[in-house]
């Protein structure tokens, strides 16, 4: 089973800040990646597949990056409705796995 | 108004058995490969099952394997999930995801499915 592993847990930050969340895959799972944010209460909504390319409607200060093993997420600005949950999931082989999540919370 | 609706989840007793269903509004569910995820109280996501467009591809996790099955019937336009030996660490929210590229592209609101004597 490939593990995801996302960091950090929590993120504290401010709006109008630049967030970098990170997940690693513990073995290469080539571009094979997914990011998803979930609200409270709500259905996880797909922002990012194959590594980079966002998802319909999804705005562009989301963007996603890397392959192998190291991928990131990155929102250039963060605004009030971004604060949630974010997980990502490799899908390398139809034997999927989540990573935990990375809660961005309001500093 | 595109989207899936699941159904089926209830209070069952550990050891018990309780069938899913999913059903699409506004799309044709036989076009997609089609996943069960599932989230249990204030966790985190985790795959279920996963059922190719012609069932040819039938994949489930090793924390489900041999007591749930995953069923679709195109000409009904319906997902299942068959859910056996049920146990307490099954209790979650259970959704229906159409596959996009290779992800999760449309998720249904859930069902919530509670193993609890």
């Amino acid at each position: 089973e490939i593990v995801l592993t996302q960091s950090p847990a929590t993120l504290s930050v401010s709006p109008g800040e630049r967030v970098t969340l990170s997940c690693r895959a513990s073995q290469s799972i080539s571009s094979n990646l997914a990011w998803y944010q979930q609200k409270p209460g709500q259905t996880p909504r797909l922002l990012i597949h194959d590594a980079s390319t966002r998802a319909t409607g999804i705005p562009a200060r989301f963007s996603g990056s890397g392959s192998g093993t190291e991928f990131t997420l990155t929102i250039s600005s963060l605004e009030s409705e971004d604060f949630a949950v974010y997980y990502c999931q490799q899908y390398h082989n139809w034997l999927w796995t989540f990573g935990q999540g990375t809660k961005v919370e309001i500093k | 108004q595109v989207q899936l609706v699941e159904s089926g989840g209830a209070l069952v007793k550990p050891g018990g058995s309780l069938r899913l269903s999913c059903a699409g509004s506004g799309l044709i569910l036989s076009d997609y490969h089609m996943s069960w995820i599932r989230q249990a109280p204030g966790k985190g996501l985790e795959w279920t099952a996963y059922i190719s467009i012609t069932s040819d591809s039938i994949q489930y996790a090793d924390s489900v394997k041999g007591r749930f099955t995953i069923s679709r019937d195109n000409a009904e336009r319906s997902l299942y999930l068959q859910m056996n030996s049920l146990r307490v660490e099954d209790t979650a929210v259970y959704y229906c995801v159409r596959e996009y590229y290779g992800s999760g592209g449309q998720w249904g609101k859930g069902t919530l499915v509670t193993v609890s004597s």
